[in-house]
């Protein structure tokens, strides 16, 4: 069965702090990987994609370790509006996409 | 920036009753894809579709759901007979390849009230 596990949370965090999340996958196959960010009651947005090399996006910055089959993303100086459900996504199939749950992130004053 | 917009955002039905979730997909986008969410639960892939068929489609798509692609632009889903546990918000989705390297432009969704 192919999986995407990530830590549920919440996590609360103070502005300025910064978090990391993590995710792992069962599928050894998958090629693509993905952030996706999730407001409640919301549609799933694209964040980012997850490079083998690791790759950045401003405030963000995801990695990818295939061995381990593990992807993180570590968002740095947290903003208020950073507060929502954060989805590890990776392909499962040609065309596919398969979710994790979310890890929720809590960003207080 | 160009969207993916469904109708309608809330729909209540009838156990028993059939339901279409209509979609309008991104207009040079060429893949098409249903996934629903149960509160509180993943989002899960119901199916794909590609040049007028469908190319994957999950165990959750089961002889109740159907899909379509009735004129150039609309893209919808069916439920026939809606059960209860139908009960969930559907995402609509469009991407320009179906290699999923960009990741998809999800709409809105409609929520989904079977009583």
């Amino acid at each position: 069965r192919k999986e995407v596990e990530q830590d549920p949370g919440p996590f609360n965090v103070p502005e300025g702090a910064t978090v990391a999340f993590n995710c792992t996958y069962s599928n050894s196959a998958s090629q693509s990987f993905f952030w996706y960010r999730q407001d409640c009651r919301k549609e799933p947005k694209l964040l980012m994609s997850v490079y083998s090399s690791g790759n950045e996006d401003g405030r963000f910055t995801a990695q990818l370790n295939r061995a381990s089959q593990y992807i993180s993303l570590l968002i740095r100086d947290s903003k208020l509006s950073d507060s929502a459900t954060y989805l590890c996504v990776v392909n499962s199939g040609y065309s596919t996409l398969t979710f994790g749950k979310g890890t929720m992130l809590l960003v207080s004053p | 920036e160009p969207e993916v917009t469904q109708t309608p955002s809330h729909q209540v039905t009838q156990m028993g009753q059939e339901v279409i979730l209509r979609c309008v997909p991104i207009s040079n986008h060429l893949y098409f894809y249903w996934y629903r969410q149960i509160l509180g639960q993943k989002v899960e892939f119901l199916v794909s579709f590609y040049n007028n068929e469908i190319s994957e489609k999950s165990e959750i798509f089961d002889d109740q759901f159907s899909v379509e692609r009735p004129d150039g632009s609309n893209f919808t889903l069916k439920i026939r007979s809606t059960k209860l546990e139908d009960s969930a918000m559907y995402f609509c989705a469009s991407s320009t390849t179906g290699i999923s390297v960009g990741g998809y432009t999800f709409g809105s969704g409609t929520r989904l009230t079977v009583v």
